[in-house]
């Protein structure tokens, strides 16, 4: 098992610009999440998802954007690139009770 | 609103010294964890406490939960240089009909010789 995967690991971004992280996983479940992490900070929730075809707002949703069109795959999109967010972005996934979380090895973005 | 505080935020500990960091959440929750983070790196599962007076125990770390005070402790041992890292207490709520986890804002531990 993979488990969950993030693409890419590191990346420069100027201000404007828009990108795309992703996120993967194979073991079937059904919750997703997007959290981000500002130096020296805990992880706050961007965006979540309890299935295919449902998202939700988290904490700070207010510049991204998330689809859920497979079970396995959560994707983050950045439209307009700002400094203030520049983060580390973990992506994490559980099944629907299950008491284990399992998170990806972020993504370290600046923006610039 | 939901509150998920530790303290302390920084602790700078000398090896072979005792100490705790604490984790206090402002809702019920009958889930909590404990995660540790190095520098550049992502979380690393230490425990998942799931009721009321749970304890549990790996090598020199010792957590424990107690849901009606809202609070958990994470208890060092004998601290040895290894452990330097950030720790994280993330509490599980079922929020508007779906389970997320909360964090707090972590412990930035260092252990010197």
């Amino acid at each position: 098992n993979a488990g969950v995967t993030q693409t890419p690991k590191f990346r420069i971004l100027k201000i404007g610009q828009s990108m795309t992280l992703q996120c993967t996983q194979d073991m079937n479940h059904n919750y997703m999440y997007w959290y981000r992490q500002d130096p020296g900070m805990g992880l706050k929730l961007i965006y979540y998802s309890v299935g295919a075809g449902i998202t939700d707002k988290g904490e700070v949703p207010n510049g991204y954007n998330v689809s859920r069109s497979t079970t396995e795959d959560f994707p983050l999109r950045l439209e307009l690139a700002a400094p203030s967010q520049t983060s580390v972005y973990f992506c994490a996934s559980r099944e629907s009770a299950g008491n284990t979380i399992y998170f990806g090895e972020g993504s370290w973005l600046t923006v610039v | 609103e939901l509150k998920v505080e530790q303290n302390p935020l920084f602790l700078s500990m000398q090896e072979g010294k005792n100490y705790t960091i604490y984790c206090n959440y402002s809702t019920t929750s009958d889930r909590l964890y404990w995660y540790r983070q190095d520098p550049g790196k992502s979380l690393e599962s230490l425990f998942v406490l799931l009721s009321n007076g749970a304890v549990k125990q790996e090598g020199r770390l010792m957590a424990s939960l107690d849901t009606k005070a809202r609070l958990s402790t994470l208890h060092i041992t004998a601290a040895v240089h290894d452990l330097s890292a950030t720790y994280f207490c993330a509490v599980d709520m079922k929020i508007q009909g779906a389970q997320k986890l909360v964090f707090g804002q972590g412990t930035r531990l260092t252990i010197n010789p």
